[in-house]
């Protein structure tokens, strides 16, 4: 079994949509949870970061955390054309800090 | 600016060749890492280094041989070149490595004929 399990995709919604992307693992030590973004041949970056549980938002994006039920989500609001890649959940803290573990990716197409 | 650069952003080249990648950051950070992302993007983390020392070696094929010559630099090199090693390699860096965010350089894309 993977630590990092994330929603597989592909997805596909109308331009204007909410879309949520969702991660779920199994190390209870993960403190650190982020979710990058990746255009097609670019390399992933950074889209949000948040410590322990709770919620953060920024502009259309917001991202929580329940530490309890072990699941991330990332949602988009108004969701946009050039919101159109692929969504990478990653996760760190434990015995895993000094390193990030993945989520395969989530592949999202916005159509206008 | 570029922070996170590679070089060379393609290689093709033959089985059995030797081949090095590249990669440097501009942002000052002390852990640098390698990652390779095959044909379904999972992303899987190579090696990393911290202030030129080695802190993370994945199960990785001794093919493989890593070097940091200074912090703002970490390079790749891999020997006997395999079909398998086709992908996309991409370099990191972060600030301090327990549970900071990276930046990813814009990747090399290798592929073995």
């Amino acid at each position: 079994q993977k630590e990092v399990e994330q929603d597989p995709g592909p997805l596909s919604v109308p331009e204007g949509a909410i879309v949520s992307l969702n991660c779920t693992y199994s190390n209870s030590a993960f403190q650190y949870f982020m979710w990058y973004r990746q255009y097609s041949r670019k390399g992933p970056e950074l889209l949000m970061y948040t410590y322990s549980s709770g919620n953060k938002e920024d502009g259309r994006f917001t991202a929580q955390v329940d530490k309890s039920s072990k699941y991330i989500s990332l949602f988009i609001r108004d969701s946009q054309p050039s919101d159109s890649a692929t969504y990478l959940c990653a996760m760190s803290g434990g015995t895993n800090a000094g390193k990030s573990t993945f989520g395969d990716g989530t592949t999202l197409t916005v159509k206008p | 600016d570029t922070a996170v650069s590679q070089t060379p952003k393609y290689l093709v080249t033959q089985m059995g060749n030797d081949k090095s990648i590249k990669c440097e950051q501009n942002l000052g950070h002390d852990t640098m890492y390698w990652y390779k992302q095959d044909s379904k993007k999972f992303l899987k983390i190579m090696f990393s280094y911290n202030n030129k020392e080695l802190i993370i070696n994945e199960t990785v094929p001794n093919r493989f041989s890593p070097k940091s010559p200074d912090k703002a630099h970490l390079n790749l090199h891999i020997n006997s070149l395999e079909l398998g090693d086709s992908a996309v390699y991409f370099c990191a860096s972060s600030l301090r490595a327990p549970g900071e965010t990276q930046y990813f350089g814009p990747g090399t894309r290798l592929l073995v004929l």
